[in-house]
């Protein structure tokens, strides 16, 4: 079983669509959850983060952890052409290095 | 949130020629950064993670003498990619842990291309 697993898409939906991005992971040690947005040939930029169970919210997104089903994931509300880009998990323990997930590719059309 | 830099952006060489990427902390200190490697349409894949004032960890089967690492000071660590090869053009990303340790912040990351 991969530590680890995430829809690689690609998922194409109109401009306007509520997109939800999903994590699984088995490493009950993961304390740290993360979302990251990729766009095409530049690095990773942090878009949520949390360390807990439940919904954060941030504008257009939302972060959600669910620890007993080790799952998370991302809701994009009133997605806009702009949010198309590539979407990585990620989960750390302590100070230890990142486990990625593999990346969702999103393409909001407008 | 914090500002990590990496230079130079993109480099092209030729076989068997060495090739230094740099990144750099602008506004925190780090003393841990990582390397990671990036092929199209794939995840990152750690590489090392750099040490401040000591030896970087390597992850398996990433060769440590082709790809050295030095973590000189507290905002600046460096990648060189020594006698590279054409499977050796890849996309390089660093990061550095936020002051939380929480989570990391990543470069734009240099993009190495091997004639």
């Amino acid at each position: 079983q991969k530590e680890v697993e995430q829809d690689p898409g690609p998922l194409s939906v109109p401009e306007g669509a509520i997109v939800s991005l999903n994590c699984t992971y088995s490493n009950s040690a993961f304390q740290y959850f993360m979302w990251y947005r990729q766009y095409s040939r530049k690095g990773p930029e942090l878009l949520m983060y949390t360390y807990s169970s439940g919904n954060k919210e941030d504008g257009r997104f939302t972060a959600q952890v669910d620890k007993s089903s080790k799952y998370i994931s991302l809701f994009i509300r009133d997605s806009q052409p702009s949010d198309s880009a590539t979407y990585l998990c990620a989960f750390a323990q302590g100070a230890q290095k990142l486990v990625f997930g593999q990346g969702t590719r999103l393409t909001i059309n407008p | 949130g914090a500002v990590v830099s990496q230079h130079p952006s993109w480099v092209i060489c030729k076989s068997g020629t060495s090739v230094k990427i740099e990144c750099r902390s602008l506004d925190f200190q780090a003393t841990t950064m990582f390397w990671y490697r990036q092929f199209p349409k794939q995840s990152l894949m750690l590489m090392a993670t750099s040490n401040e004032g000591s030896k970087a960890t390597y992850e398996q089967g990433v060769e440590k003498d082709k790809f050295l690492i030095n973590h000189a000071s507290l905002t600046l660590s460096t990648l060189t990619v020594t006698s590279a090869h054409p499977e050796d053009s890849s996309f390089y990303i660093c990061s550095a842990p936020s002051s939380s340790a929480e989570t990391q912040y990543f470069g734009p990351g240099t993009r190495l291309l091997v004639l």
